[in-house]
């Protein structure tokens, strides 16, 4: 297994345009997480889904925002009527359920340009 | 509130030489993780070290090293023998619930 991945790893659009990013996850690892990263900041937690439950949302995640993960392997993130705040770095991490010290595994990380 | 401290401007250190990276920590919970992920120019978060909060001693991966001081509510991350590929963003974040909260990252450039 190579790791977490996502596709893709760069994405331009225009204002207005929607935009549809995928992960997917190391294959034994049944949580899967989003967080959004802006320059000179650290990631910010999205949502993360169990299997196929999405478990948590953060305030951050707007009603433009959806977030699936229809049969428990890869997930996708949607995000509708894109604003020009939206560019940032979306990364994916993974791990497997259990002791809550498990070390999150992050994919490449897809960055967003909305000009 | 800041859940994650790393305060320090950026920081340029000799290879081979040892370098410091200071995070401080803000939770009531008596159980939680510290975690430190480096982030390349490429974007991807790479994890380096772990430390749990009823761990009794400090974490240590090949040249990483966790200066957990836990009545300060520090975990500071030590490299030794730096290499220029260790230049990069250094991250600190601390697991809560299931989330982890990241600071906003120490910059280290090592030099010839």
């Amino acid at each position: 297994d190579t790791g977490v991945s996502q596709n893709p790893r760069h994405k331009i659009t225009k204002r207005g345009q929607n935009v549809t990013f995928r992960c997917d996850p190391i294959s034994e690892h049944n949580r899967l997480y989003w967080y959004r990263q802006t320059l000179g900041q650290g990631p910010e937690f999205l949502t993360y889904f169990q299997n196929e439950a999405q478990l948590e949302k953060s305030r951050l995640l707007s009603d433009r925002f959806s977030a699936e993960r229809p049969k428990g392997s890869f997930s996708t993130l949607e995000i509708q009527r894109t604003e020009q705040g939206d560019s940032a770095m979306y990364l994916c991490a993974s791990r497997t359920s259990g002791e809550l010290q498990e070390t999150q595994y992050f994919g490449p990380g897809t960055r967003l340009l909305v000009l | 509130a800041q859940k994650i401290t790393q305060t320090q401007p950026g920081m340029f250190v000799q290879e081979k030489e040892a370098v410091t990276l200071d995070c401080t920590y803000d939770t009531s919970d008596p159980s939680y993780g510290l975690f430190w992920y480096k982030q390349p120019s490429s974007g991807e978060m790479i994890f380096l070290i772990y430390q749990g909060s009823y761990d009794q001693q400090n974490a240590t991966e090949g040249r990483y090293s966790l200066n957990f001081q836990k009545a300060r509510k520090s975990a500071n991350l030590v490299i030794s023998a730096s290499q220029l590929g260790d230049s990069a963003m250094y991250f600190c974040a601390m697991r809560e619930t299931d989330r982890l909260a990241f600071g906003k990252g120490n910059q280290v450039v090592v030099i010839p």
